[in-house]
């Protein structure tokens, strides 16, 4: 079945460094999309890529959607303790028209002042 | 406020019992989903509406549960004789899309549920 997981699972930061979390999935996917949760709050949206080797940067964070469509990267550069939350990589199976998102398990990031 | 609301925000039930959640989409959106998520997990998907009719049930969802979107507006999401293993965040979201690839999902607050 549909499979997609995120590594690490936790990544603690001091402010100012860098983060990085990657996302993989068993089969090929439509587009990828990344939310950010945090504590005691709900996914919110951050982007969608869709196209092969896309790119896309919103002010410090930039996220890459592989050639194969199967991998995702998002990174964050010089963190700040507003960033602290679970980041979700989710994405549909390729042909699929029903709009069901796969969520991988998350990248819990702590930043430390 | 026009997001996706979900009432009750929280509920705390005797196993056994029965309860029901309602999530309020944003207004226009087509497609409404429903999505389990425990402690450290990722939103596992439940159940998907696309106006008035379900078109996707996750495996997840045993006989117990139950969900109605009947006219394609609010939707509802019943748990039958509630087991400990249900205590979980339902979490409602609502996309504008009505057909194709899937789109933006907005996500509600979520109920967190409690089975004693």
């Amino acid at each position: 079945g549909q499979q997609v997981m995120q590594i690490p699972q936790y990544q603690h930061v001091q402010e100012g460094e860098d983060f990085t979390t990657y996302c993989n999935s068993s089969t090929t996917l439509s587009n990828i999309q990344w939310y950010k949760q945090r504590p005691g709050g709900h996914p919110v949206f951050l982007i969608q890529l869709v196209k092969s080797g896309e790119v896309k940067k919103q002010k410090r964070l930039t996220f890459q959607f592989g050639e194969a469509k199967k991998n995702s990267s998002l990174h964050i550069t010089a963190t700040q303790t507003t960033d602290v939350g679970t980041y979700f990589c989710a994405g549909p199976v390729r042909g699929s028209t029903l709009g069901r998102l796969y969520f991988g398990r998350g990248t819990q990031l702590t930043v430390w002042p | 406020d026009t997001g996706v609301s979900q009432d009750p925000r929280h509920k705390i039930t005797k196993r056994g019992q029965n309860v029901t959640f309602r999530c309020d989409p944003i207004s226009e959106h087509n497609r409404l989903y429903w999505y389990r998520q425990t402690l450290g997990q990722g939103p596992e998907f439940l159940t998907y509406f696309q106006n008035e009719a379900q078109l996707e049930k996750s495996r997840l969802l045993s006989d117990r549960f139950s969900a109605e979107r009947p006219k394609g507006s609010f939707s509802t999401l019943e748990i039958q004789r509630t087991e400990q293993g249900d205590s979980a965040m339902y979490l409602c979201a609502s996309s504008p899309r009505t057909s194709g690839s899937a789109d933006t999902q907005y996500f509600g607050p979520g109920t967190r549920l409690t089975v004693l």
